[in-house]
Order: structure tokens, then C-alpha cells, then sequence
């Protein structure tokens, strides 16, 4: 069965740290991966996705198939980028999200 | 354009009431889906709809029922409530297979 497994529900890192987000999944196929993003009061919203792979707001997450993760990473954590944090897969030839858990990333100044 | 609009925003029911929560799509997009969120949870799947069908659906009762209409906004209907339907409803819409963007939610509580 799909499966998206985030281990930390917490993590909390001082501004200018390092941050790197955990995320492994268990898919057979091919996966598309994702990290969606939902700050305070606001609605989930796309972060970034590993077939485009590109960085957003600093961010960079790379898809390891040999050990099924796709961790999201920052090298100088900023106090905006508190928020919780959602990785998800999506399901070869449908639409359908398989979300994790979520981590709830908080930057302390 | 205000994106995915969801109503309402808020909603208590009581056990075995029925309950039908809506969503609108963003402009130019065909295709509706609907995710739970319990609390502490991530979403999880419940069904899509294109073109007024039910394309896709998660592992959900069939007490959760759907409908999308010609202008593409859908329902979501939620029959004889339990106390473990007490969630945050979201909607998200998409075009076609492509990104889907997501609506501010339904918290429905069941007491």
C-alpha cells in the first residue's frame, strides 16, 4: 500500500540553522513527490515538487529512490518558515494525494 | 479570482444528523477533490470528481457521497454522522491532473 511516513510531528531549530524536514514513503511505482506548506491561518498550499526540482523560499527536497526519501532541506532557517509541513505522493495515473502526518517546524530567533 | 472557496467555515451536527458541505473551484479548473483532516492528521483522500462523475475514491464509507455540478463546484454529503467524522473538510481543485489548490476548509464537529 502507499504509504508517506513523516517521524517527526515536532521539530524546532534556532534562525540560521540548518533545517531538514524527514519524509519516506512506500510506493511500488514510480512516485511523484511532493511538500505542501501551511503557515499560520492560512490554507495548504503547494511548497515544491521533485519533478521540477527547483528551490523554493530556500527549500530543496531530492528524491532518493535506493532509500525511498525525499527529505526537505534548508541551509539558514528563517523565522517565517515556521509552519507545519506536508509531504505527499501522488498516485501513478490519478490524482489522488497520499499525505504524511505532517511536521510542525518551528524557528525560534 | 478568490481561489477555492469553501462554506461553510464552521459546523456542528449531532450524532446521526446528515450533514452537505460546498466547495467551489478555482476559476478554469474541471476537477474537485475532497480530503479529511482529522485533528493532528494528515489528510486523507476521499474522492474526486470530473465531469460531474466520481473518478477516484478512498477507502471512506459509503456514507460520504458526493456530487459535482455543470459549473464544476461539487458537495460533499456526509450521512448518519459519528462522533470520528469530526474533522477539517478540505476541497482542492485542479485542472485536470495538474496541481491541485486547495480551499480554507470545513471544521464539522458531530457531538
Amino acid at each position: 500500500a502507499q504509504r508517506v511516513t513523516q517521524p517527526e510531528k515536532l521539530l524546532s531549530v534556532f534562525k540560521g540553522a540548518p533545517v531538514e524536514l524527514k519524509c519516506n514513503y512506500s510506493y511500488s511505482g514510480s512516485p511523484e513527490l511532493f511538500w505542501y506548506v501551511q503557515y499560520s491561518r492560512q490554507r495548504l498550499q503547494l511548497l515544491l515538487r521533485h519533478i521540477s526540482r527547483e528551490s523554493i523560499k530556500g527549500f530543496t527536497a531530492d528524491l532518493n529512490k535506493g532509500e525511498t526519501s525525499f527529505h526537505l532541506k534548508k541551509p539558514f532557517a528563517q523565522e517565517e518558515d515556521s509552519a507545519m509541513y506536508y509531504c505527499a505522493l501522488v498516485i501513478q495515473g490519478a490524482q489522488k494525494l497520499v499525505f504524511g502526518q505532517g511536521t510542525r517546524l518551528t524557528i525560534n530567533p | 479570482d478568490a481561489g477555492v472557496t469553501q462554506s461553510p467555515t464552521h459546523l456542528i451536527k449531532t450524532r446521526g444528523q446528515q450533514v452537505t458541505l460546498r466547495c467551489s473551484p478555482k476559476s478554469g479548473h474541471d476537477t474537485v477533490s475532497w480530503y479529511q483532516q482529522a485533528l493532528g492528521q494528515g489528510p486523507q483522500f476521499i474522492f474526486q470528481y470530473y465531469e460531474e462523475e466520481e473518478r477516484q475514491r478512498g477507502n471512506f464509507p459509503d456514507r460520504f457521497s458526493g456530487h459535482q455540478f455543470p459549473n464544476y463546484s461539487s458537495e460533499l454529503n456526509v450521512n448518519a454522522l459519528l462522533l470520528g467524522d469530526s474533522a477539517l473538510y478540505l476541497c482542492a481543485s485542479s485542472l485536470g491532473r495538474h496541481e491541485q489548490y486547495f480551499g480554507p476548509g470545513t471544521r464539522l464537529t458531530v457531538t
